[in-house]
């Protein structure tokens, strides 16, 4: 099957405006993971989903950040009135439990707020 | 939580020389240390990758070592080729049980080799 997928590949919106950001998984991965990386920065965690576990929010920078995982597959990452400072790409991650840990990233969205 | 430092950030070798990428790492429950690269623009990849049961692990040109004592490991990339120019990415994690897998990484190193 397909790997990771997200899109939009890239996001330029306005000061102040909402966004989303989707993510579809490999089929049968039950973990999924967001994660920022801004310019010359490694990788900063966001959020984990687990099944149908309560998500780990722990890296959420702020609560303009939140994110959903419906029927355990497609994730969206929402930015509700957007900063400049969230300019970053968003990469999504998903890992099949009881595997050998490795996680498989998707491709990113680079989100330019003007 | 877990903290990972990652030295150098920026390396530059000649064609051909070695590499050598240093991480340390603060949680003792870590027990699964990934590398991963990413090319420009692209997504990070899993290059290789050791659990804490093992010292060492070789994949043709890459190796990577693990002090479970001192809580550091390290990325060996021999005979260095002009595409092994990327940032490298280290992480740790704990796996198996009711954790959640969650990587915590290093800041990257940028890797240039020159031909």
């Amino acid at each position: 099957g397909a790997g990771v997928s997200q899109s939009p590949s890239n996001k330029v919106t306005e000061k102040g405006k909402d966004v989303e950001l989707r993510c579809d998984p490999i089929s049968g991965h039950t973990a999924l993971y967001w994660y920022r990386q801004s310019l010359g920065q490694g990788l900063e965690f966001l959020i984990y989903f687990q099944g149908n576990s309560a998500p780990d929010k722990s890296g959420l920078p702020s609560d303009r950040f939140s994110a959903e995982r419906t029927g355990g597959s497609v994730s969206t990452l929402t930015i509700q009135r957007t900063q400049q400072e969230d300019s970053a790409v968003y990469l999504c991650a998903t890992l099949q439990r009881g595997g050998r840990g490795e996680q498989f990233f998707g491709p990113g969205t680079r989100l330019t707020v003007l | 939580g877990e903290n990972v430092e990652q030295h150098p950030s920026t390396l530059s070798v000649q064609e051909g020389d070695s590499a050598v990428i240093k991480c340390t790492y603060s949680d003792s429950a870590s027990n699964y240390f990934p590398w991963y690269k990413q090319e420009l623009g692209k997504r990070p990849q899993l290059i290789i990758d050791i659990r804490s049961n093992v010292g060492e692990k070789k994949d043709q040109r890459i190796a990577v070592t693990l002090n479970k004592t001192a809580k550091h490991f390290s990325l060996h990339i021999t005979e260095t080729q002009p595409e092994d120019s990327a940032v490298y990415f280290c992480a740790a994690s704990m796996i198996g049980g009711g954790s959640n897998y969650k990587l915590t990484f290093g800041k990257g190193t940028l890797l240039t080799v020159n031909p």
